[in-house]
């Protein structure tokens, strides 16, 4: 069974720059989440969805970055302008649905960096 | 959710077994305690999970007192494999919503 699908695996910018990351969840899964991840960190929480309903985007910060899960399976972040902050691993997980215990599967990341 | 505080880093050698607690005074009815494990240039992976008691499985066994205000993941016999970042969370029953820290870097030696 193939795991979370993420791409680019890296990606080099300038600052104010735009940027844009995919991720395909794991077949079936209808919870998808959004993590940053800084250095010698632990990641957190952007964005979840459910299905195509963003349901908690409280720590998206919403005048740079946007997130899209039009059909309710793959899911798109975007960040315009890009920051030199923003320079971080941006993963993407996915989970058969939210409540009663159900393990995240996460992809392996995106490394962004913003020069 | 839980704030949850372990150990930065911990040393171990192979055959050994690591024992990483971490605490969650704060913990809540409807939480639960699971563990992640993270590589570098990767996800993190899950580990194990549990509400009370002990749960064990093929790769690790987790503690958890009656008062729930602690939990301790047991390691057995550790390789070098399983150097790596390991994360102790809170979770909302109801949510899913984990809250990760830092984490404690075990590092094994041979």
């Amino acid at each position: 069974e193939a795991g979370v699908v993420q791409s680019p695996r890296y990606k080099i910018i300038e600052k104010k720059q735009p940027v844009a990351f995919w991720c395909n969840p794991i077949s079936g899964h209808n919870t998808l989440y959004w993590y940053l991840q800084n250095l010698g960190q632990g990641p957190e929480l952007l964005i979840r969805y459910e299905n195509e309903e963003a349901v908690d985007d409280s720590q998206l910060p919403k005048d740079r970055f946007s997130a899209e899960r039009l059909k309710g399976v793959d899911s798109t972040l975007k960040i315009q302008p890009a920051e030199l902050g923003d320079s971080a691993v941006y993963l993407c997980a996915s989970s058969l649905t939210a409540g009663g215990l159900n393990e995240q599967f996460f992809g392996p990341g995106t490394r962004l960096t913003v020069l | 959710l839980a704030k949850t505080t372990q150990p930065i880093s911990m040393d171990s050698y192979e055959g050994q077994e690591v024992n990483i607690t971490c605490s969650h005074n704060n913990i809540a009815t409807n939480d639960y305690i699971t563990w992640y494990q993270q590589f570098p240039s990767q996800g993190p992976r899950f580990i194990i999970q549990g509400y009370k008691t002990k749960v064990t499985n093929e790769v690790a066994s987790l503690f958890i007192p009656a008062d729930r205000k602690s939990s301790t993941l047991s390691l057995p016999r550790v390789s070098l494999s399983d150097t790596a970042v390991y994360y102790c969370l809170v979770g909302d029953w109801n949510t899913d919503k984990l809250i990760f820290g830092t984490g404690t870097r075990l590092q094994v030696f041979p």
